[in-house]
């Protein structure tokens, strides 16, 4: 079955400093997408990114960037110069394909990061 | 263009009652989700469609039932409410593929008491 390992469960840190989240993965799937959400203090769920599994290159977007390693199942996710606004609990996902074409999506448990001014 | 939209996004409920809650997508996505979110334990998926008038059970239906009368809206029902249903629920869409990108709805906070 598939699972997604976020084994932080809080960050803490000043503003400014660089802050990677871990996400370890497990899929039999040869094809699979992996997602990260943002849920800030709100609660709302805002989609950051998707990588399908045969897509390795790293991405950066801003202060964020993502490092996929398929060798180690690993999607990290790092904030640089992070910032207060960044404070929320961060969702690392594995697609799972269902039936006629629908997707689960299998969240890891969350990460709380908090940034402290 | 909304997104997907949730109502209510509050509801307080006595055990044994019963309550619609609303999503609606104009995206015009042929694929629509529920999940629940509990404390320390991500998201589960309840039901899903995969397009208009269709319906099926996901990870965690038991208590809920689902329906898709038109292709914007996905209602998910419970018949009796149960303290264990106490959970924040989000209602995601998607195009059309299994490849494409899940959006999803601003939650809402259900407390059965």
């Amino acid at each position: 079955a598939q699972k997604v390992t976020q084994a932080q469960t809080e960050i803490s840190v000043v503003e400014k400093e660089d802050v990677t989240l871990d996400c370890v993965y497990e899929t039999r799937d040869t094809t699979y997408y992996l997602f990260w959400y943002k849920q800030p203090p709100s609660g709302e769920l805002v989609f950051l990114i998707r990588r399908n599994s045969f897509d390795e290159q790293n991405e950066i977007s801003g202060r964020y960037s993502w490092n996929f390693q398929k060798s180690t199942s690993s999607f990290n996710f790092t904030i640089t110069a992070s910032q207060v606004v960044d404070s929320a609990v961060y969702f690392c996902a594995l697609s799972e394909a269902i039936r006629q074409g629908a997707q689960k999506l299998v969240f890891g448990q969350g990460t709380r990061l908090t940034i402290n001014p | 263009n909304a997104g997907v939209t949730q109502t209510p996004k509050f509801r307080v409920l006595k055990t044994g009652q019963s309550m619609t809650l609303l999503c609606a997508q104009d995206m015009n996505h042929e694929y629509m989700y529920w999940y629940r979110q509990d404390p320390g334990m991500g998201l589960r998926l309840i039901h899903y469609s995969v397009g208009e008038g269709t319906t099926a059970k996901g990870e965690v239906p038991d208590g809920y039932n689902v329906s898709r009368l038109k292709k914007q809206n996905f209602l998910l029902g419970l018949e009796s409410a149960a303290p264990s249903q106490t959970s924040v629920y989000f209602c995601a869409s998607s195009y059309f593929r299994v490849t494409d990108t899940q959006y999803f709805g601003p939650g809402t906070r259900l407390t059965v008491l």
